[in-house]
């Protein structure tokens, strides 16, 4: 499975919009791009996930590059709520390749 | 309510009991999996089970067994743990093939 990469932690404002990068360079023309999230304290919860196109559901949106390479995950107008750990990870369904998660990124909403 | 119940949510043990992790969703699901999350530290995945057959053991020590009975139902048999067993552990099911999973809220395992 191809590696990601995430910044460490990241602060948004409440009721601003949470941009969140994730970098994925080697990630092969069968794996998606899956975002989970973590509150704390209990298990991950599932976001969305993407292969080529833009997507977006009820919790966010995706935005992956022309080229794969990366992608944002986009939390239109966060709150409190949204505070967590998130998680990037790059899954092949075809290969039915592990859920691997890494240390992904710790979003704090502030007011 | 994430479809995937777990129980107990916290549990004390101590180095020589016997106990059982339980885990149950009624998804339609046919994988399940265990994971273990340590302070500080990212979710490990520890047993993978498709379609009831055990397809992943990532080198967990004998001392914890997995049982997969039918598709909608996992234990996790705990025996003569470690005080650096102490951690959350985490079930999930997903459909085989999906990376969209849902997760339980976990059991806190504290090993005495």
């Amino acid at each position: 499975d191809a590696k990601t990469t995430q910044p460490t932690s990241m602060d948004c404002a409440e009721g601003r919009a949470a941009n969140l990068p994730c970098n994925h360079s080697t990630i092969s023309g069968n794996e998606y791009v899956y975002w989970y999230r973590q509150i704390h304290s209990q298990g991950p919860q599932y976001i969305i996930h993407g292969l080529k196109n833009n997507e977006t559901n009820e919790m966010a949106s995706l935005i992956i590059t022309e080229d794969r390479k990366s992608s944002t995950l986009i939390l239109p107008h966060a709150t409190l709520r949204d505070t967590a750990v998130y998680y990037c990870i790059a899954f092949d369904t075809g290969t039915a390749s592990k859920l691997t998660f890494g240390t992904g990124t710790r979003l704090q909403v502030t007011l | 309510e994430t479809g995937v119940t777990q129980t107990p949510r916290h549990l004390v043990m101590g180095m020589t009991n016997k106990k059982s992790l339980k885990c149950e969703q009624h998804l339609g699901h046919n994988a399940m999996y265990w994971y273990k999350q340590s302070a500080k530290k990212p979710l490990e995945l520890m047993f993978v089970y498709s379609l009831e057959e055990r397809v992943e053991n990532n080198s967990v020590p004998s001392r914890f067994s997995p049982e997969c009975p039918n598709s909608s139902h996992l234990f996790l048999h705990l025996h003569t743990l470690q005080p650096e067993d102490s951690a959350l552990y985490l079930c999930a099911s997903s459909q085989q093939r999906s990376g969209a999973a849902n997760f339980g809220s976990g059991t806190r395992l504290t090993v005495v």
